[in-house]
């Protein structure tokens, strides 16, 4: 199984901050990348796939980038609705994994 | 709009067995890939099954492999997922997914709420 391992675990940022999450591929993947956001009690909603490709109607204060096997979600200008727990997942190949998620926190 | 509803969860014995459904409505059901992920309380995101669009492809994890059985049933716009001999490990929250396209197993445009299952004596 391909394992994704994502940094940080968590995170404190302002309103306005510039948040970086950073995903790593323990093989190759091509792009097959996507990230997801979570908030409690609410179910995951897709914000990027195919590591760069941003999903209809998500803001684009998100993007997402790809160099090798590390993968990156950038969040410019993190808004109060952005505080929540992030999640990649490799698409390349089954079984399909997820990273540990990343929680992002009011500062 | 697109709108998956989960129904079907709740408490059951260890070792017994759970039928949850997904109903799905707001596009062409029978045109994408469907799946189930679950999420254990307080834990991450895991899949656990994935069905072709007409349903003679299916997909297992290893965790659930022989005791849990996908399907779909087109004419209702409906993806269930028969759960057998339960154990602990399996309480989680159950999220029906929707694939990008026919082909396309592991990209999850749109999701459910999710149905909580939970396996306890």
């Amino acid at each position: 199984d391909i394992q994704m391992t994502q940094s940080p675990f968590s995170l404190s940022a302002s309103v306005g901050d510039r948040v970086t999450i950073t995903c790593r591929a323990s093989q190759s993947i091509s792009r097959n990348l996507n990230w997801y956001q979570q908030k409690p009690g609410k179910a995951p909603k897709l914000l990027i796939y195919s590591a760069s490709s941003l999903q209809s109607g998500v803001p684009s204060r998100f993007s997402g980038s790809e160099s090798g096997t590390d993968f990156t979600l950038t969040i410019t200008s993190l808004q109060v609705e952005d505080f929540a727990t992030y999640y990649c997942q490799q698409s390349y190949s089954s079984p399909p994994t997820f990273g540990g998620g990343t929680k992002v926190e009011i500062e | 709009e697109v709108h998956l509803m989960e129904s079907g969860g709740g408490l059951v014995q260890p070792g017994g067995s759970l039928r949850i459904s997904c109903a799905a409505s707001g596009f062409t059901f029978s045109n994408y890939a469907m799946s189930w992920v679950r999420q254990a309380p307080g834990k991450g995101l895991e899949w656990v099954s994935s069905i072709s669009i007409a349903g003679g492809t299916t997909y297992y994890a290893d965790s659930v492999k022989g005791r849990f059985t996908i399907s779909r049933d087109n004419s209702k716009s409906t993806l269930n997922l028969q759960m057998n001999s339960l154990n602990a490990e399996d309480t989680a929250t159950y999220y029906c997914a929707k694939g990008l396209g026919p082909g396309n197993y592991y990209e999850w445009h749109y999701w459910g709420q999710g149905t909580l299952v939970t396996v306890s004596s």
